[in-house]
């Protein structure tokens, strides 16, 4: 059973623009939310993170929403560059820790110039 | 500049056989993840340890895999008898953690592993 979902397995959006990717999760015990960029051949690398306690947390042209009465984060790219293009990875944790992370399965977001 | 290395990073094999991957984790830090990729599933957390005990392995089916910290600067995730089923690619991962919690975890560039 998949506590993380991303339900877009993919998204194209032109240079300039803003990228949204969705993620959505059913652990409502979940307090601490991750999202990891993974570029092919290489590992996932951290992005951006929120704390429930928050519904918002912004770092340059990255934020992150946090919805907790729907169960829903999403991150904000704006604007989109080529570099951006990569997989992105949603992940989620108990006890505001950051250690048992569940994941997505993870959206491909390809920025077309 | 510091990173976690993992080895081998192809792995081809036949059912049946032996596989060991080994992971290198960034000098200091002292908590070390599995990790298995695949299309269906993700990213899933197989083990984990902290200063090379065994914190969680809930993850990781027990009849073949097994997972090990000889020392601080290696640990082994070992598949015996490998099946078709896992073929995927095997993530590790590393950061500093204290009770509860960890810094961000730093992923190695993975093992891709394919089981005929």
């Amino acid at each position: 059973d998949q506590q993380v979902k991303q339900n877009s397995p993919s998204l194209s959006v032109q240079e300039g623009r803003i990228s949204i990717l969705n993620c959505d999760y059913t652990n409502s015990m979940f307090d601490y939310f991750l999202w990891y960029k993974k570029y092919p051949a290489e590992g996932p690398t951290f992005l951006i993170s929120i704390s429930s306690i928050k519904d918002k947390n912004e770092d340059g042209r990255f934020t992150v929403f946090l919805n907790k009465s729907a169960k829903h984060l999403s991150l904000h790219i704006v604007p989109s560059q080529p570099g951006d293009s990569a997989v992105y990875f949603c992940a989620a944790n108990r006890d505001f820790g950051n250690e048992k992370l569940t994941f997505g399965t993870g959206t491909r977001l390809t920025i077309i110039p | 500049d510091a990173r976690v290395t993992q080895t081998p990073r192809h792995k081809v094999t036949e059912m049946g056989q032996e596989v060991t991957m080994r992971c290198q984790p960034i000098l200091g830090h002292n908590t070390v993840f599995w990790y298995r990729q695949t299309m269906m599933q993700g990213l899933e957390l197989l083990a984990y340890f902290r200063n090379r005990a065994p914190l969680d392995d809930s993850g990781m089916p027990k009849d073949r895999f097994s997972a090990e910290m000889p020392d601080a600067t290696l640990a082994t995730l070992k598949i015996q008898p490998s099946e078709p089923r896992d073929s995927a690619v095997y993530f590790c991962a590393s950061g500093f953690g204290t009770s509860g919690s960890t810094d961000t975890q730093y992923f190695g560039p993975g093992t891709r592993l394919t089981v005929l």
